[in-house]
């Protein structure tokens, strides 16, 4: 069975606090996602990679950055955390054959204070 | 003006109704549409797709594309309370095997017995 897991799935921090949150894919795909997920806004992407070591940037990088060490592993980075970056974050993965099916983790419900 | 538009509802049905959800595009690049589904409190799951304009079918489910129109439709027929979920509609450029997906802001949909 696929499988997609988040460190957390619950998280509150405070404000400027750092803020790591991992994803682990087991399915040796080569893209992985992050997203965020908030009332009437839908899924934003923040970044993705589609290598190791590679990233590309998503339709709202800022205040984020993120960490592709190994294949499996794609951490999201939230360097100095404030109230807005409050959200559901959502990682996913894909092959790159089959680049139209996304797999998702179960998400992080992030509450910054 | 997003690239993809869905109308985030809520929609409410009575069980055994047809359902319709619909989004448009602007971008004529793409050329696989997609449906997921995401039950409360978990991460989406893709449900059908199809490559290109037409129609596909899979049990009570429908995917339909009117390219010449840019505008996706999914059908539930005989709806089902386990049918309440949000469905959202995604979108990719044909080639693109980094992955990247376009998505609706999804569709609230109740199905009450």
């Amino acid at each position: 069975d696929v499988k997609v897991t988040q460190s957390s799935r619950y998280l509150v921090k405070r404000t400027g606090e750092k803020v790591f949150l991992e994803c682990v894919q087991d399915m040796d795909h080569e893209n992985m996602f992050w997203y965020r997920q908030d009332p009437g806004l839908g899924l934003r992407l923040i970044y993705f990679s589609y290598d190791v070591k590679m990233k590309e940037k998503g339709d709202i990088p800022e205040g984020y950055s993120v960490s592709r060490e190994k294949k499996e592993r794609f951490s999201l980075i939230l360097e100095s955390a404030s109230t807005n970056q409050t959200s559901m974050y959502l990682c996913a993965s894909s092959s790159g054959l089959l680049a139209y099916e996304q797999y998702f983790g179960p998400g992080t419900r992030l509450t910054v204070t | 003006q997003k690239e993809v538009e869905q109308d985030p509802g809520p929609l409410s049905v009575p069980e055994g109704a047809i359902v319709s959800l619909n989004c448009t595009y602007s971008n004529s690049a793409f050329q696989y549409f997609m449906w997921y589904r995401q039950y409360s409190r978990k991460g989406p799951e893709l449900l059908m797709y199809t490559y290109s304009s037409g129609n596909k079918e899979d049990g009570r489910f429908t995917a339909q594309v009117d390219k010449s129109s840019k505008y996706i439709s999914l059908f539930i027929r005989d709806s089902q309370p386990s049918d309440s979920a949000t469905y959202l509609c995604a979108m990719s450029v044909r080639g693109s095997t980094l992955g990247r997906l376009y998505f609706g802001r999804g569709t609230q949909l109740t199905v009450w017995p």
